[in-house]
Parts: C-alpha cells; sequence; structure tokens
C-alpha cells in the first residue's frame, strides 16, 4: 500500500527564514503529488500539485515544491517565510492505483515567530 | 458560491448512540471522500465514493456507514461499534472519477465530533 512521510513534526522558524519541509512517498510507479496547508480556523486548500512535467512545482503565496523521482521526495520549500504561514502542512500521494483517494502524511506544523 | 458544506461543524454525542454527518456539495463533482483527521496523525481515509450507488472503503471503515444515493450528497453515520470516534471529520469531493481521477481534492470546513 502507498503511504507518505513527513518527518518534521513540528518546525518553527523567524520571520524571513527559509523553509524546507520533507515528503516521501513509497510508491514506485506513476504518482499525483500534492501540497495541502491548513491555516488556523481554515479548511484545507491546495497549496500546489505535481502531474507530470516540470518537476520544480510552483503553488500559491510562493511556495514551490520540487520532485524528485529517484529519491521518492516531494519537498515543500519557500525562501522567505512569513508569519501568515503559520499552518500545518500536509503531503499527500494519489498513486496509479485503482483505489484513486488521496494518502496523506502525518502533516508539519510551522510556526513561524515575527 | 459553490463549495461542499458539512454539518454539523461540532456535535456532542453520548457513548452507544449513532450520529451522521451531513456532506453536500454543489460542484457537481463525481466523487466524494471522507477523512478523518487526529493530531498528529494526518489525514486517514474512511469511505470514498466515485459514483452514485456505489462507495469503497478506506484504510478505517470499522465502525463507520455510508450511502450515496444522490450524486451531490455523501452522509457519513459514525456507529456506536467505532471504538474511538471523538475526531474531526473532512468530507472532499473530486471533480473527476475512475481512471481519469488526479485525486485534487476539494474540502469542506469539517465536522468536530465529541463522544462524551
Amino acid at each position: 500500500a502507498q503511504s507518505v512521510s513527513q518527518h518534521n513534526h513540528h518546525v518553527i522558524l523567524s520571520e524571513a527564514a527559509s523553509l524546507e519541509l520533507g515528503c516521501n512517498y513509497s510508491y514506485g510507479g506513476t504518482v499525483n503529488l500534492f501540497w495541502y496547508v491548513q491555516y488556523p480556523g481554515q479548511h484545507l486548500q491546495l497549496l500546489l500539485k505535481y502531474f507530470s512535467g516540470d518537476p520544480l512545482v510552483k503553488g500559491i503565496k510562493g511556495f514551490e515544491a520540487e520532485f524528485i523521482k529517484s529519491k521518492f521526495s516531494f519537498n515543500l520549500r519557500k525562501p522567505s517565510v512569513q508569519w501568515s504561514d503559520t499552518a500545518e502542512y500536509f503531503c499527500a500521494v494519489n498513486a496509479g492505483t485503482g483505489r484513486r483517494a488521496l494518502t496523506f502524511g502525518s502533516g508539519t506544523r510551522l510556526q513561524v515567530q515575527p | 458560491d459553490g463549495g461542499i458544506t458539512q454539518s454539523p461543524k461540532y456535535l456532542f454525542r453520548k457513548e452507544g448512540q449513532n450520529v451522521t454527518l451531513s456532506c453536500e456539495q454543489n460542484l457537481n463533482h463525481d466523487a466524494m471522500y471522507w477523512y478523518r483527521q487526529d493530531p498528529g496523525q494526518g489525514l486517514r481515509l474512511i469511505y470514498y465514493s466515485q459514483i452514485v450507488n456505489d462507495f469503497q472503503k478506506g484504510d478505517i471503515a470499522e465502525g463507520y456507514s455510508v450511502s450515496r444515493e444522490k450524486k451531490e450528497s455523501f452522509p457519513l453515520t459514525v456507529t456506536s461499534a467505532q471504538k474511538n470516534p471523538t475526531a474531526f471529520y473532512l468530507c472532499a469531493s473530486s471533480p473527476r472519477s475512475g481512471r481519469t481521477n488526479t485525486g485534487e481534492l476539494f474540502f469542506g470546513e469539517g465536522s468536530r465530533l465529541t463522544v462524551l
């Protein structure tokens, strides 16, 4: 079965620091990859997605992620975080199996200090 | 506005009672999903439905039941058999189903169930 690992459970950064959140998945075939964000008190929303093509994907609010197939990774990055980026971030994968449902990682709570 | 509506937002129930969470979407999406969110565990799939009158178990279906009688609606019943029902429940939908389903999900605001 497919699985997703997010190794950073809680990250604390100061404003303007750079961010990289790790995401690794277990499926060896074709995958669709996603990062979702949950701001405090709000519903989950899509940050960015990768289906095919350029492995460097740009999303909303200055976030980007790089798909490295050889490492089964899809790490999320932002050069300079803001206090408003404080949220929980979830990596998710939809593997080329019959299930057609996303498998999520355990999430990373990001706290940005002003 | 198009979207996914979950109700109630907060729900309290006594042990041994069944409770049904509502999920309605007006996005004309084919596929619908129920996830459970617990602190430190991310989202876990309970049930999903790719088409009306059909649904499949997810990873943690025990103690839950669903129906999909209409395209717009996918209610979830948390039965008394669910051993640890206190959680945040998220409903989602996806515009396509089957082999064309990329998996991109649109989420509702969630229902928080507390068992007393």
